[in-house]
């Protein structure tokens, strides 16, 4: 099993929809959760991080954490054709070091 | 704002070669990362750094692999003897302490390395 898994994409919507982009892990003593955005031949750009468990709203982004269901995920609304990208989830489980997901990518249908 | 940066750009090399890949960190953190990723894969994480020691290691960094600062403002990875499949783009990172599992690591540019 791998120890953070996303959705197989690729994953389109039309523009103005909602893009729901889920990742699951298998630690469970995993603490801190990261969402990342990574254009292609780019860095990762952070989006949102959560550590509760429940809702996280940023602007346009929700991410939503359940520890026990061992899952995180980012919902982006009235999604834009510049959010076409890769859609990384990262998990940090030991102070300084972070596991990342193999990466969802969206594309936003103007 | 304060950024991480990273030079090269890219860099070619020979098979056998060895590379230094060169990163500033954000000037008051403390704590340095690299990770790379191959072309159409994962970001992987190599190493993590700490008050002039490595903090953690993965399997990916073997002998081939070090780590230094040589100074106040560099932090460098060394490839002693490049393979085909060191090819990738390597990431460094760097965050505010460390200490906290909770803590944002911002990512450089990025140096892609093609190894011939």
């Amino acid at each position: 099993q791998k120890e953070v898994e996303q959705n197989s994409g690729p994953l389109s919507v039309p523009e103005g929809a909602i893009a729901s982009l889920n990742c699951t892990y298998s630690d469970r003593g995993s603490q801190s959760f990261f969402w990342y955005r990574q254009y292609s031949g780019k860095s990762p750009e952070l989006i949102m991080s959560i550590y509760s468990n429940g809702d996280k709203e940023d602007g346009r982004f929700t991410a939503q954490l359940n520890k026990a269901s061992q899952y995180v995920s980012l919902l982006i609304r009235d999604s834009q054709p510049s959010d076409s990208a890769t859609y990384l989830c990262a998990v940090n489980t030991d102070a300084g070091k972070s596991t990342f997901g193999d990466g969802t990518t969206l594309t936003v249908k103007p | 704002e304060p950024e991480v940066t990273q030079t090269p750009s890219h860099q070619v090399t020979q098979m056998g070669q060895e590379v230094i890949l060169r990163c500033v960190p954000i000037s008051n953190h403390l704590y340095f990362y690299w990770y790379r990723q191959i072309l159409g894969q994962k970001v992987e994480f190599l190493v993590s750094f700490y008050n002039n020691e490595i903090s953690e290691k993965s399997e990916i960094f073997d002998d081939q692999f070090s780590v230094e600062r040589p100074d106040g403002s560099n932090f460098t990875l060394k490839i002693r003897s490049t393979k085909l499949e060191d090819s990738a783009m390597y990431f460094c990172a760097s965050s505010e302490s460390g200490r906290a599992l909770s803590e944002t690591q911002y990512f450089g540019p990025g140096t892609r390395l093609l190894v011939l």
